[in-house]
């Protein structure tokens, strides 16, 4: 099984900061790599797929990039709606997982 | 507009069994992946099964293997998901998604519907 391994686990931050999520791969996933968000409460969304590509509909100010199976997303500006827990998530190999989760602050 | 909705959940011993229900909406249902996602209680998300469009193909994680059936009629455009044998552990709200195709990700999500396990 692929594991996801996400940190940090929770970040504080204010708003206007430039938060950064790192999720690493056990293993080698290509691009195939999305990131969610869920508010407490709610559904998660798709925010991100194929590790760099922006969900329709998704602010500019969220941004995915890979290197090798190290995947990072970065929310340019927080902005007071962004506070919530991320997740990253592979589809290249059943069975599909996701990391554990960043709650921001 | 894209809607998934799901239906079923409820309390149940252990041991018991349970069928839930996803009604899609506003999509062509018989051309998409669909899947089930589940989150215990203030935990993080674990994907449960996915199945093929035809329902020709399934995939489960392995502690459902046995215990769970995904299933799917194109003509209701609905999605199921048969639990047996459960176990406290299966407590969670369970989510139904759309796998948006090219990119393999989960691009809608239904409200959920928990599901608890006690006696």
């Amino acid at each position: 099984d692929i594991q996801m391994t996400q940190s940090p686990s929770s970040v504080s931050a204010s708003v206007g900061d430039r938060v950064t999520i790192t999720c690493r791969a056990s293993q080698g996933i290509s691009s195939w790599l999305a990131w969610y968000q869920q508010k407490p409460g709610k559904v998660p969304k798709l925010l991100i797929y194929g590790a760099s590509s922006l969900q329709s509909g998704v602010p500019s100010r969220f941004s995915g990039s890979a290197s090798g199976t190290d995947f990072t997303l970065t929310i340019s500006s927080l902005q007071p709606e962004d506070f919530a827990t991320y997740y990253c998530q592979q589809s290249s190999s059943y069975p599909l997982t996701f990391g554990g989760g960043t709650k921001v602050e | 507009e894209v809607k998934l909705v799901e239906s079923g959940g409820g309390l149940v011993q252990p041991g018991g069994s349970l069928r839930l229900s996803c009604a899609a909406s506003g999509f062509t249902f018989s051309s998409f992946w669909m899947s089930w996602v589940r989150q215990a209680p203030g935990k993080g998300l674990e994907w449960v099964a996915n199945i093929k469009p035809d329902g020709s193909e399934k995939y489960y994680v392995d502690s459902v293997k046995g215990r769970f059936t995904i299933s799917r009629d194109n003509a209701k455009n609905s999605l199921y998901l048969q639990m047996n044998s459960l176990r406290a552990e299966d407590t969670a709200v369970y989510f139904c998604e759309r796998i948006d195709t090219p990119s393999r990700s989960f691009d809608y999500w239904g409200q959920g519907t928990l599901v608890t396990v006690s006696s």
